[in-house]
């Protein structure tokens, strides 16, 4: 079975680093890009960037760019998010999501993972 | 960016009803567009790709059709557990944009 399994709930202060994982089995982790997608209180989904896991090659959206940096360790089938400063602006559910292969173009997220929830707050 | 315009935001129906949502793009994305649900509390997944193909195990009710700038979801009998928020997708450019949703409740 393909899943991908995100880490648990993280409360932070702002100003404070933080990292979350996304660990994915059930297929060859090189093969696939992986998302990264950002749900804040009861609001929509936006897609922050993603990841080619055989060679860390990176695209994020305008949005994030220079706020958050996406990662993968590829001997361990994990990719990663992380912030360098968070604000309470940050305060959000973050789920990875797998999308398409290698080469190909951008397509659909499937599977998605259980979302991570992250809290900024004083 | 393209921007991703659904309607309604909100619908309520009844068990068997058939319900339909739209999606409009801000340009041409051809085909470039998947429908998800996202039930609450959970994460979304993937029922409609490439506008019109459905997911393997995704039961036949749900559909989707258009190119273009248009595009339509439909489910042709609502049932209890469909009572989610639907979102629309393109990927025809980067950044990847989602619409607003559509929240969908049982009357």
């Amino acid at each position: 079975e393909v899943q991908l399994v995100q880490s648990g709930a993280e409360v932070k202060k702002p100003g404070e680093s933080l990292r979350i994982s996304c660990k994915a089995s059930g297929y060859s982790f090189t093969r696939y890009w992986i998302s990264w997608v950002r749900q804040m209180p009861g609001k929509g989904l936006e897609w922050m960037g993603r990841i080619d896991p055989s060679d860390s090659y990176t695209n994020y959206s305008p949005s994030f760019q220079g706020h958050v940096t996406i990662s993968a360790d590829k001997s361990i089938s994990t990719a990663y998010l992380q912030w360098s400063s968070l604000k309470a602006s940050d305060t959000a559910i973050y789920y990875c999501a797998r999308g398409e292969e290698g080469l190909s173009d951008p397509s659909w997220f499937d599977p998605w993972g259980q979302g991570t929830l992250v809290t900024v707050s004083s | 960016d393209i921007q991703m315009t659904q309607s309604p935001s909100s619908l309520s129906a009844s068990v068997g009803d058939r319900v339909s949502i739209t999606c409009q793009a801000s340009q041409d994305i051809k085909n470039s567009l998947n429908w998800y649900r996202q039930k609450p509390g959970k994460a979304p997944n993937l029922l409609i790709f490439d506008a019109s193909d459905l997911e393997t195990g995704v039961p036949s009710r749900f559909s989707g059709s258009g190119s273009g700038t248009d595009f339509t979801f439909t489910i042709s009998s609502l049932q209890p557990e469909d009572i989610a928020t639907y979102y629309c997708q393109q990927y025809d450019n980067f950044p990847i944009t989602f619409g607003q949703g559509t929240r969908l409740e049982i009357k």
